[in-house]
């Protein structure tokens, strides 16, 4: 079973960089098939697309976020990491890691718990 | 990007009725086409991939249907435990986008 654990601060200034890791267990980051993933929710709304990574390194991202948006992989720690800069408080929200499988990586099987992150002075 | 409109956006029913939610595209995805469960303070549930097949432990009463631009996501028997707020998420084309979510709600 495969399980993801966010981690990171849960407190941002406003203009800094939000950064956070998931920690994959269960299954490995390189064993291929998979893309892994964000996602985020603000405070009582949906669910927005950040982006995803192949164990090889290769990403793609929402291109509204894309100017500022960095995800990177370690597989010899089986982590991956989101990078988010000049955030504002409408970055707020809970930041979900994902595993991403299927026809075009399309299917979001596997979730974190998912960790709040406030951008707030 | 395409976008996603499900309908209603809260919905109030009895343990045991029927209940259906409907997801609009914006333009043709075919039938590439999830849903998904997500109860209060938890990471959202894959449910049904590829607009009707349901994911592995899924219980069978939910289904989905439809392919183009028009999908429905059906509970048959409602239950105590389904209640939540179900999306629809589409990946015919990047970025990936989700519905706006509807509430369900027991009566």
């Amino acid at each position: 079973q495969v399980q993801l654990q966010e981690s990171g601060p849960g407190l941002v200034k406003p203009s800094q960089t939000l950064s956070l890791t998931c920690s994959v267990s269960g299954g490995s980051i390189s064993s291929g098939d998979y893309y892994w993933g964000w996602i985020r929710q603000p405070p009582g709304t949906g669910l927005e697309w950040i982006g995803y990574i192949y164990s090889s390194g290769s990403t793609d991202y929402n291109p509204s976020l894309k100017s500022r948006v960095t995800i990177s992989v370690d597989t010899s720690r089986n982590q991956f990491s989101v990078r988010l800069s000049s955030v504002t408080a409408a970055d707020t929200a809970v930041f979900y890691c994902a595993r991403f499988r299927g026809y075009s990586y399309g299917w979001i099987d596997y979730w974190g718990q998912g960790t709040l992150v406030t951008v707030s002075s | 990007d395409i976008q996603m409109t499900q309908s209603p956006s809260s919905l109030s029913a009895s343990v045991g009725d029927r209940v259906t939610i409907t997801c609009q595209a914006s333009q043709d995805i075919s039938n590439s086409l999830n849903w998904y469960q997500q109860k209060p303070g938890k990471a959202p549930k894959f449910l049904i991939y590829d607009a009707s097949n349901l994911e592995t432990g899924v219980p069978s009463r939910f289904s989905g249907s439809g392919s183009g631009t028009d999908f429905t996501f059906t509970i048959s028997s409602l239950q105590p435990e389904d209640i939540a707020t179900y999306y629809c998420q589409q990946y015919d084309n990047l970025p990936y986008t989700f519905g706006q979510g509807t509430k369900l709600e027991i009566k």
